[in-house]
């Protein structure tokens, strides 16, 4: 099976602009996570989607809204794009279950300038 | 809530010597719990997790951990360091129902020295 498959891998915007970033999940999956990775706040959730619904969402403002299509694949925005939102963000899925893995992709880093 | 906490965010050993790395999880409901490691610039790749049954579990590359309910602990261990082991160490623990996602420590970084 291939694995969870983020794109871009790399990302620079400027100040003031929106940015998609996308996710494939891993085949038969249908649970997919969003983690944004700093330095200073370390790893902190942003939301999950299961079948096309969110079902959780972190402490983030609402700049930051994702989504889920029918084939599992997922995307999320983050709008007026600020320094702080320099980081690397993770994807993540899993099967449905509480026990179950998550399974990462590489990650997209965004550089905000 | 749940909440995980690493002590100690940098970790040297030599080549050979014994790895262990720290982890207590604070959590209302039986814990899922994962230690997860990260190369630079890559993802998180999985290296063992606990759900439930044996509280020793052995992991990919030598890994194993040891769930102790009574220290609320889930320390990471490896009996022999190589130098690819030099990463950053995630323990991490998952909620349940509609809050499933994961919850991170803060990190270990585990130098290796030769």
């Amino acid at each position: 099976k291939a694995g969870v498959t983020q794109t871009p891998r790399y990302l620079i915007k400027t100040r003031g602009q929106q940015v998609t970033l996308s996710c494939s999940p891993i085949s038969g999956h249908r649970s997919v996570s969003w983690y944004q990775q700093t330095p200073g706040q370390g790893l902190q959730f942003l939301f999950e989607y299961f079948s096309e619904t969110q079902r959780n969402k972190g402490n983030f403002p609402g700049r930051f809204s994702g989504r889920q299509f029918s084939n599992s694949r997922s995307e999320m925005n983050v709008s007026t794009l600020e320094l702080g939102d320099s980081a690397l963000y993770l994807c993540a899925s899993s099967e449905q279950g509480d026990n179950t893995e998550a399974f990462f992709g590489q990650g997209t880093r965004l550089t905000v300038v | 809530a749940q909440s995980v906490t690493q002590l100690g965010s940098h970790v040297s050993v030599s080549e050979g010597a014994l790895v262990l790395l720290r982890c207590n999880y604070s959590s209302s409901v039986p814990p899922y719990l994962f230690w997860y490691v990260q190369y630079p610039n890559q993802g998180l790749q999985l290296l063992l997790k606990y759900t439930t049954g044996a509280t020793l579990v052995k992991g990919i590359n030598g890994f194993e951990a040891e769930f102790k309910k009574s220290e609320t602990s889930f320390h990471l261990t490896k009996p022999s360091a190589h130098m690819s082991d030099a990463a950053e160490y995630f323990c991490a623990v998952r909620g349940s129902g509609s809050a499933r996602q994961l919850t991170f420590g803060s990190g270990t970084q585990l130098t290796v020295l030769p």
